[in-house]
């Protein structure tokens, strides 16, 4: 699987978009991106993934540039409860063995009043 | 819980005894992943299980760890000896690659061991 690379730490004001970027130069035609996050002491938690169009949820939004070598997670309207760590994965579609998922280091989200 | 139920929530062992959590993921589901993740770092991938077969098991230490998922019943994490570098949260999580779904992982609350 491809790697990414995040900033170690984020900040941002509650209310406001928080904007987190994630470098996959690496990354080969058949990887999707995943995102997910940890909030302390619990589980991860899947928020969205997307292979080369943008991608939306009722969580996030997911912007992956026209070459995949970059995306970025848009979180519109952060909240205090967003406060976590997000991590960028990067991952072929598949089922078996391959599904595993590699959990880099992430980016420290935290939102602030 | 994402559809995993995980217990105990809360372990605590002293050294040289055995701990064994449990993972049970929603109906249907058939194959687990465990991660554990010591603290202050991040998570580790372990094993990889479907009914009855392990499937993976590249992240597993060589000794005192073992996995099963059988027919019946959940998938049991088993630690035997138990030792100070043990302590961790472990983490199990369910594949998903139905229908929408193109295989994401989805966790449970995780298991934290202590050890004494």
């Amino acid at each position: 699987d491809a790697k990414t690379t995040q900033p170690p730490s984020m900040d941002c004001a509650e209310g406001r978009a928080a904007n987190l970027p994630c470098n996959h130069s690496t990354i080969s035609g058949n990887e999707y991106v995943y995102w997910y996050r940890q909030i302390h002491s619990q589980g991860p938690q899947y928020i969205i993934h997307g292979l080369k169009n943008n991608e939306t949820n009722e969580m996030a939004s997911l912007i992956i540039t026209e070459d995949r070598k970059s995306s970025t997670l848009i979180l519109p309207h952060a909240t205090l409860r967003d406060t976590a760590v997000y991590y960028c994965i990067v991952r072929a579609q598949n089922t078996g063995t391959a599904s595993k998922l590699t959990f880099g280091t992430g980016t420290r989200l935290q939102v602030t009043l | 819980n994402a559809g995993v139920m995980q217990n105990p929530r809360h372990l605590v062992r002293r050294r040289g005894q055995e701990a064994r959590l449990r993972c049970s993921p929603m109906k249907g589901h058939s194959h687990v992943y465990w991660y554990r993740q010591l603290p202050e770092e991040g998570l580790k991938f372990m094993v990889y299980l479907q009914k009855e077969n392990i499937i993976d098991e590249s992240g597993m230490p060589k000794e005192r760890f073992s996995a099963e998922f059988p027919k019946e019943g959940p998938s049991i994490l088993r630690i035997q000896q138990v030792v100070r570098g043990d302590s961790a949260a472990y983490f199990c999580a369910r594949f998903d690659g139905t229908g929408i779904h193109t295989g994401e992982l989805f966790f449970g609350e995780g298991s934290r061991l202590t050890v004494l």
